[in-house]
């Protein structure tokens, strides 16, 4: 079963840098699946941060950055603010149609 | 611009049938990916089903055979049709267009609760 894994929690200062990371259980996490992030916050529907990688949505602040580091996916956030308080996602595209979600990392900015 | 309202969520029975609404502004459904996911309550979220531009559709294993995704050229409209229904397909549903090989616009969701 493929499992697409995330850090549960994580906190960080304002003003601070965080990088979330998406890794797999099937190996090494590369271009090829696509990783694409999103936030959520509670009663919200999601918002596509990054996609392939490393491509910035519409309207999405220069803040935010999608990369690979080492074997995983990574979303980095440079000068944390308040309203970056969300769940983020991390989803793997596996071919034929099919994508598969890391369960979320809850981050917050204290 | 791009807009995606869903509709048709309820409250409905184990064993019983649904069918989720997706009207679609700003693009039409016809040339377009798009997909369905849900989120459970207090979980994360999870990918459905998905349909290519032509009609080829393709669904998460656990509901296969059960759910079936289509659209409505005319009414520019996606559709999720969703029988034998579980507990565990208790969530929001939510209906998204694909960009690349990633989700783009969302709606706003529509919640699904199946129990007795």
């Amino acid at each position: 079963q493929t499992v697409v894994t995330q850090e549960p929690s994580f906190s960080v200062s304002p003003g601070g840098t965080v990088t979330l990371t998406c890794g797999f259980n099937s190996g090494s996490v590369s271009t090829s699946y696509y990783p694409s992030w999103y936030q959520q916050t509670p009663g919200q529907a999601p918002r596509t941060l990054i996609y392939s990688t490393n491509t910035r949505s519409s309207g999405v602040p220069d803040r935010f950055s999608g990369s690979i580091l080492g074997n995983k996916a990574a979303l980095t956030i440079t000068g944390a603010q308040a309203d970056d308080e969300s769940d983020y996602y991390c989803v793997l595209y596996m071919g034929r149609g099919i994508w598969v979600f890391g369960g979320g990392t809850k981050l917050t900015v204290l | 611009e791009v807009q995606l309202v869903e509709s048709g969520g309820g409250l409905v029975q184990p064993g019983g049938s649904l069918r989720l609404s997706c009207a679609a502004s700003g693009f039409t459904v016809s040339g377009s990916y798009m997909s369905w996911l849900r989120q459970a309550p207090g979980k994360g979220l999870e990918w459905v089903s998905f349909i290519y531009n032509n009609g080829t559709t393709c669904y998460t294993d656990s509901v296969k055979g059960r759910f079936t995704v289509s659209r409505d050229n005319s009414k520019n409209t996606l559709f999720l049709q969703m029988n034998s229904l579980r507990a565990e397909d208790t969530a929001v549903y939510y209906c998204a267009t694909n960009r690349g090989y990633a989700f783009d616009q969302w709606g706003q969701g529509t919640l699904v609760t199946v129990s007795s």
